[in-house]
């Protein structure tokens, strides 16, 4: 257990639909990025935040959103979804720079 | 805008034979350097990190990776692989600045053989 809880782990929905993808950071860490990986584009950044806000953003599409809660838990909304947004989804938390990231074991989102 | 390659996308050694990956990367400021290993339906572990202290950089499963700035290198190597090391391996790199974002390479997935 990395201390980096991701639910759920296996997620299977409709093109066209939303769903909602959840995640607990590691106690103490501010920090919580998001990351898609796919057989075709590798591990791609999507955003970060820190502590409620967002910090950086990378190839995050607008059918997707995040926020981080007051109790440092996010989410990830992906929204109208299409089959190429099947992929592994990976929540990571870190404690500030130089640290790395702890990540958690990921969302598996099938789109059929 | 910093990077990172990884060269080969497959590597296959026999098991006790040397394990070497190779990542190069890019970076305009001093670098932060990392190691990720992933097995299979698992998230990323960290393996080792580079933070400016010492250059060559002692990891967990007996991985060690060495920073070459006027390479501008970091390849991670294994004295001896054993077949529990049959894994992704990505290499990442973040800096100051940038909100401690990694960028990660593309990976490279080794195979040991008996």
């Amino acid at each position: 257990d990395s201390g980096v809880t991701q639910t759920p782990k296996h997620l299977i929905t409709a093109t066209g639909q939303r769903v909602t993808l959840r995640c607990s950071p590691r106690s103490g860490d501010l920090s919580v990025y998001w990351y898609q990986q796919s057989l075709d584009q590798g591990l791609q950044f999507l955003i970060q935040y820190y502590n409620g806000e967002e910090r950086a953003k990378g190839n995050i599409l607008e059918r997707f959103s995040a926020q981080q809660f007051p109790d440092l838990h996010s989410e990830l909304n992906l929204s109208s979804l299409e089959l190429g947004d099947s992929a592994l989804y990976f929540c990571a938390s870190s404690p500030g720079q130089g640290y790395g990231y702890t990540f958690g074991s990921g969302t598996r989102l099938t789109v059929v | 805008a910093q990077s990172v390659t990884q060269l080969g996308s497959h590597v296959s050694v026999s098991e006790g034979a040397l394990v070497l990956l190779r990542c190069n990367y890019s970076s305009s400021v001093p670098p932060y350097l990392f190691w990720y290993v992933q097995y299979p339906n698992q998230g990323l572990q960290l393996l080792l990190k580079y933070t400016s202290a010492a250059t060559l950089v002692k990891g967990i499963n007996g991985f060690e990776a060495e920073f070459k700035k006027s390479e501008t290198s970091f390849h991670l190597t294994k004295p001896s692989a054993h077949m529990s090391d049959a894994a992704e391996y990505f290499c990442a790199v973040s800096g100051p600045g940038g909100y401690n974002k990694l960028i990660f390479g593309a990976g490279t997935r080794l195979a040991v053989h008996p």
